[in-house]
């Protein structure tokens, strides 16, 4: 079993939709879950960033960890033209010395105007 | 604006031969990585580096070996490109203090090996 699971999609809704991206681990270690966003040509970048269990909300978007469940979700609120790209969650045991990230494989959202 | 940048951004081969792929930043930042991406398979770890004396192998070092220049460059080589190493390459930054794990990434290197 891999680490952490991604569904690869790839996924398609359209404008205005509630979109639900989700990981599961088997590390019980975990403590620290990030969410990437990758656009068509360019590196990751970080757009959610959760210690822990619970929830945490920027703007449209709300990252959830549940840690009973070792599952972690994204949840994209009104979802815009401007929001397809691949989304990577990532999660780390430590941070500090050995703070390495394990990425789940990404999955291509793509909103339909 | 502090930056990671990766040379060069495209770059097609042939079996055999030797390539460079260059990763420079202007963030500070202390540790360096190199990932590969493929589709289906995600990013992979290649090599890692804490400091400029530090150099550790990732999941999938094979084929591949590093330098730490210095603080702000970390060379990617493939002594002997074979086209399964065709893939796009990501060079990353991060800092114990800084960035707690959070790790910035760089434009991307598209490499074809024929």
């Amino acid at each position: 079993q891999k680490e952490v699971e991604q569904d690869p999609g790839p996924l398609s809704v359209p404008e205005g939709a509630i979109v639900s991206l989700n990981c599961t681990y088997s590390n019980s270690a975990f403590q620290y879950f990030m969410w990437y966003r990758q656009y068509s040509r360019k590196g990751p970048e970080l757009l959610m960033y959760t210690y822990s269990s619970g929830n945490k909300e920027d703007g449209r978007f709300t990252a959830q960890v549940d840690k009973s469940s070792k599952y972690i979700s994204l949840f994209i609120r009104d979802s815009q033209p401007s929001d397809s790209a691949t989304y990577l969650c990532a999660m780390s045991a430590i941070t500090g010395a050995n703070s390495k990230l394990t990425f789940g494989k990404g999955i291509t959202l793509s909103v339909r105007p | 604006d502090a930056d990671v940048t990766q040379t060069p951004r495209n770059r097609i081969t042939k079996t055999g031969k030797r390539i460079m792929l260059e990763c420079s930043q202007t963030k500070g930042h202390d540790r360096m990585y190199w990932y590969r991406q493929d589709p289906g398979l995600g990013l992979r770890l290649i090599y890692y580096s804490f400091d400029v004396k530090d150099i550790n192998k990732g999941e999938i070092s094979d084929g591949y070996s590093v330098s730490r220049q210095a603080q702000a460059k970390f060379s990617l080589s493939l002594e002997s490109a074979i086209p399964n190493q065709t893939a796009l390459y990501f060079c990353a930054t991060s800092d114990l203090l800084k960035t707690r794990n959070e790790q910035f990434f760089g434009p991307g290197t598209r490499l074809t090996v024929l």
